[in-house]
């Protein structure tokens, strides 16, 4: 069964900091990985999807890469915001209809 | 804006007393699902539909029933809601079954509270 990791559970950083967060995963076998953010009782917005064959996915300050082979990826965020603090989810699709989760990164940018 | 909408944001409702959520979409996309998210743990996935194929997952209590009746659509019945059943329910559609294209789209969710 698909496992996804997310290190670290949470995060503080201070305003402008560039960060990666890290996301797992033991089966190498996946259609594609979305990475999505989640505001405090909120739902889940999708901020980049990388398919299978992809290395990397790019919107404004996020790039988000792919090492299939090795089960990993990462999310990386430039300049960091205070509007940047939520919680980060990595997803990744494995067979049909399965969407595997991590447990999420808490991020805290410190003004 | 193509969305998906979920109503209500909050839900209060009594313990053992039936409650409905509901979810639509203008996406026009074939396949809907619905997560249940506890507090700090990953979203659950309890049952999806692809058209009107429904599909349970195998540890999704009796207790959840969902309706599809049509594409824009689609409904969580919570039967006899326990207090364990207090969750954040999320909604979410994909084109087909691999969301090869744009992968998932969620909704805002659903708290759900039970007193």
């Amino acid at each position: 069964k698909q496992e996804v990791t997310q290190i670290p559970a949470a995060l503080s950083v201070p305003e402008g900091e560039n960060l990666v967060l890290n996301c797992s995963f033991t089966d190498s076998a996946i259609y594609n990985l979305q990475w999505f953010r989640q505001d405090p009782g909120k739902g889940l917005t999708s901020l980049l999807l990388i398919q299978s064959s992809q290395r990397e996915q790019t919107s404004g300050r996020l790039n988000a890469s792919l090492d299939k082979s090795s089960g990993r990826s990462t999310l990386y965020i430039a300049a960091s915001q205070p509007g940047d603090s939520a919680t980060y989810l990595c997803a990744v699709m494995a067979g049909a209809n399965n969407l595997f989760f991590g447990t999420g990164t808490r991020l805290t940018v410190i003004p | 804006d193509a969305m998906v909408i979920q109503n209500p944001r909050y839900q209060v409702t009594q313990f053992g007393k039936p409650v409905t959520l509901s979810c639509s979409q203008t996406l026009n996309h074939n396949v809907m699902y619905w997560y249940q998210q506890k507090s700090s743990q990953a979203p659950k996935l309890l049952f999806h539909y692809y058209d009107k194929d429904f599909n349970n997952e195998a540890d999704t209590p009796d207790n959840f029933q969902s309706r599809r009746p049509n594409t824009s659509f689609c409904f969580l019945d919570i039967r006899s809601p326990g207090l364990g059943d207090a969750a954040m329910y999320l909604c979410a559609t994909s084109r087909d079954l691999r969301a090869a294209e744009r992968g998932y789209t969620f909704g805002s969710g659903t708290r759900l509270t039970v007193v």
